[in-house]
Order: C-alpha cells, then structure tokens, then sequence
C-alpha cells in the first residue's frame, strides 16, 4: 500500500512566521507532487505543484522536494491569519507501484496562524 | 471562468433511499474523479472516468456507480445511501491521467437521516 505521510498537527505559528510542513512518501517511482489547501467545510484548492528535485515558488509559497529522501515539504512565509487551514500533501503514485497512477493523499496538517 | 460545478452542494437524503449528485465541467478535461471525504480524513477515490473509460477503485462498494454522459458531465449515484455514507462527495478533473494537477469542485455534502 503506497502511502503519503503528514504531520497531523495542529501546527500553531504566530502571524508573520514562516509555516512549514512536511511530508514523506513510499512510493518511489513518484513523479508528481502537489499541496492542496482546504479550509474547512470547503473542497481542496491546488495551491503547488512541483516535479523536479528542487525548491519551486510562488509567492508567500514555497515547496521543496528531495526524491532521494522521498520527502517534500512546503513553506508559507510572512503567513497570515487567512492561511489557517488544512494542507494536504498529494502524490501521483506511478503506475507500477500499485496505485495505478492516482493521486495519493496525505491526512493533512492543520495550521493555525495566530495574530 | 472554467471551472467544476457541483450539484447540489448539500443533500439530505433517507436511509436507503437513491440519491444522484451531479459535476459539470467547462475545462475540456479528458479524466473526472469521485472523491468521498469524511471529517479530518484524507479524500478517498471512489472511481474516475478517462473519456469514456470507467475505473473502478477495488474497494469501492458496489452500493455507488457513475455514469459520464459526455465530455463535461459526471454523476455519482448511490443506490440505497447507509449513515456510514455521509460524507463529502468531491468532484475533479484533470487533463490527462497521470502527472496532471488534479482540480477540484466545491463537492456536495450528503447527510443521511
């Protein structure tokens, strides 16, 4: 069973800090990974996607991923009370690890900015 | 705005009693996705269609089908909802199968009575 781990949370930052939240995966033929946000009672919204070794930003956002760790991470800087919400770490499992190519989800961590 | 639309956003239904829930699309994605999300859960996949090619997660209870009339349009019909049924139901699209990024609707909440 191909897995994508998260940090459950809650993480609790004060407004202006830099978020960071972390996530593994076992998949190792893994190619594609993505950071949803979901506030609650609301569906996910794509914020990053990231396929290449490396750091990707946009904006406040930042994600970083390291296939030899099978880790991926993503940074909210100058984070502001807006962004509290759940993030959910998302893999595209490769098709011949069993997931046949589906979008793998972690359970999400929950991050509360403080003002 | 190209977008996904779900329909209804909230649904209350009976114990048993079939109820459908409806995703439109206007992005011309060729694979649309069933999501079923329970609190503090990570989104499930029920099942996705790639054109017009049904796949069907193995342990997806034979109690929900799909039906993709055409390009834009995807229902999730489940025959006779249970209370472990309650859930939100999210709708996606994506342009391919594969690496593409996954895109969401605004889902529909179903409560079981």
């Amino acid at each position: 069973q191909k897995e994508v781990e998260q940090n459950s949370g809650p993480l609790s930052v004060p407004e202006g800090a830099i978020a960071s939240l972390n996530c593994t995966y076992s998949d190792r033929g893994s190619q594609s990974f993505f950071w949803y946000r979901q506030y609650s009672g609301k569906s996910p919204e794509l914020i990053m996607s990231i396929y290449s070794n490396g750091d990707k930003e946009d904006g406040r956002f930042t994600a970083q991923l390291n296939k030899a760790s099978q880790y991926v991470s993503l940074l909210i800087r100058d984070s502001q009370p807006s962004d509290s919400a759940t993030y959910l770490c998302a893999v595209h499992g490769s098709y011949y690890g069993g997931s046949q190519g589906n979008l793998i989800f972690g359970k999400g961590t929950k991050l509360s900015v403080k003002p | 705005d190209a977008m996904v639309i779900q329909n209804p956003r909230y649904q209350v239904t009976q114990f048993g009693k079939p109820v459908t829930l409806s995703c439109s699309q206007t992005l011309n994605h060729n694979v649309m996705y069933w999501y079923q999300q329970k609190s503090s859960q990570a989104p499930k996949l029920l099942f996705h269609y790639y054109d017009k090619d049904f796949n069907n997660e193995a342990d997806t209870p034979d109690n929900f089908q799909s039906r993709r009339p055409n390009t834009s349009f995807c229902f999730l019909d489940i025959r006779s909802p249970g209370l472990g049924d309650a859930a939100m139901y999210l709708c996606a699209t994506s342009r391919d199968p594969g690496y593409n990024e996954q895109f969401f609707g605004p889902g529909t909440r179903l409560t079981v009575l």
